[in-house]
């Protein structure tokens, strides 16, 4: 099983405050994983990803940030919500090695107001 | 210029014709190629995936990659109205705006 789970499935956040996305999968060990945002009507924006545990690269600076602090868990964080983090955050899992497309998990719907 | 583009649409096609969606990306290098199904409020699927240039069938679907062109295309044959969806074009980790598809019964 590849499956990713990803909660909550709808948040609304008021501007200024924290935000925690955490994101699990199942399947083979050490895949690679990634957080993407999709605005309203728009394409998908990398925003980090992660080749193991502990190691991060981020896409866009921003006030997001990611970790990773075991194989199969990754979480996006940040400290003040602002307008503009609104969106459909995705997150997905590639083959260790190689590429070989998305799993995407079902995804969290987040408005800030 | 954006790094991957694909015409917004939306297309509307009949039911059995064939669909056809474009998309053109600016990284020479690049070695790989997506198409991913998005229904409205749910995350994308991965239907197609091609390395080297010319066609890849899977069912009705095929995906047609022109490295010297840049250029990515995706055919939908005898149309479904399930095909109705926005169609994603991914060259390695970036994506295209997508393409809304609407096939009408």
């Amino acid at each position: 099983s590849q499956t990713i789970h990803q909660w909550p499935a709808t948040l609304v956040q008021p501007v200024g405050s924290p935000l925690s996305l955490e994101c699990t999968v199942e399947g083979t060990s050490n895949p690679n994983l990634y957080w993407y945002r999709q605005a309203a009507g728009r394409g998908l924006q990398l925003l980090f990803y992660s080749v193991g545990i502990g190691q991060i690269s981020s896409e866009v600076p921003q006030n997001l940030s990611a970790s990773r602090p075991q194989d199969r868990q990754f979480i996006l964080s940040s400290k003040k919500l602002l307008l503009s983090d609104s969106g459909f955050y995705l997150c997905a899992r590639s083959k260790h090695t190689g590429n070989y497309g998305y799993t995407f998990g079902s995804g969290t719907r987040l408005t800030v107001v | 210029q954006k790094e991957v583009e694909q015409n917004s649409g939306p297309l509307s096609v009949p039911e059995g014709a064939i669909a056809s969606l474009n998309c053109t990306y600016s990284d020479r290098v690049s070695q790989s190629f997506f198409w991913y199904r998005q229904y409205s409020g749910k995350s994308p699927e991965l239907i197609m995936s091609i390395y080297s240039n010319g066609d890849k069938e899977d069912g009705r679907f095929t995906a047609q990659l022109n490295k010297a062109s840049q250029y990515v295309s995706l055919l939908i044959r005898d149309s479904q109205p399930s095909d109705s969806a926005t169609y994603l074009c991914a060259v390695r980790t970036r994506f295209g705006a997508g393409t809304r598809l609407t096939v009408k019964p």
